[in-house]
């Protein structure tokens, strides 16, 4: 079946300019995470959403970032007034539920770089 | 708090030859332990996991990892290395909290010579 599809695959966009990144985990999934693969920081997990659950929002790094999940399906990180530092591979994944046991399949990500 | 440990950035390895990648952890209960693997321009597949039971796990494409709790290890192992498995390896663990938010080790990334 299908995988965990992100979009767009590259981004370019200026620095002070708004990005959205869209995220379609494998169906049945209740679960998605958001996570970040920069030089610097390595892998970074940014949010999670389980269900109708309030998302835990401890990995984002400022104000500037946010996500939605709408239907509990289809999930959208935006980042406001990029910045460069912010150039990075965003990846998400999904499982089909929230226990340690299931396993996160992941997407080949978006690579987004800050002008 | 929970992290990973893993000592390796580089490994250039010559195809044929064994090869093991390392990866400590640090967690207060028995651990569950991932490996992953990316490849240029991909997202992470999973390898191996272990999760409780045998120490000694195996996985896709070859791959095994051993548990050693004496010793904090769950090292990747492959007794022949093919030129299609030079990629980035990650070694990971979830954060405790009842879901698997993962922290991951900084990556081995693989080459391997004909």
């Amino acid at each position: 079946g299908a995988g965990v599809s992100q979009s767009p695959s590259n981004k370019v966009t200026e620095k002070g300019k708004d990005v959205e990144l869209r995220c379609d985990p494998i169906s049945g999934h209740t679960a998605l995470y958001w996570y970040r693969q920069s030089l610097g920081q390595g892998l970074e997990f940014l949010i999670y959403f389980q269900g109708n659950s309030a998302p835990d929002k401890s990995g984002l790094p400022s104000d500037r970032f946010s996500a939605e999940r709408t239907g509990g399906s289809v999930s959208t990180l935006t980042i406001q007034r990029t910045q460069q530092e912010d150039s990075a591979v965003y990846l998400c994944a999904s499982s089909l539920g929230a226990g340690v046991r299931n396993i996160q399949y992941f997407g080949a990500g978006t690579r987004l770089s800050v002008l | 708090a929970q992290s990973v440990t893993q000592p390796d950035i580089h490994i250039t390895v010559s195809e044929g030859a064994s090869l093991e990648l390392r990866c400590n952890y640090s967690y207060g209960a028995t651990p569950y332990l991932f490996w992953y693997v990316q490849s240029p321009g991909q997202g992470l597949q999973l390898l191996l996991k272990y999760f409780s039971g045998d120490t000694l796990v195996q996985g896709i494409k070859g791959f095994e990892a051993e548990f050693k709790r004496s010793q904090s290890s769950f090292n990747l192992r492959k007794p022949s290395v093919h030129w299609s498995d030079a990629a980035e390896y990650f070694c990971a663990v979830p954060i405790s909290g009842g879901y698997n938010k993962l922290i991951f080790g900084a990556g081995t990334r693989l080459a391997v010579h004909p």
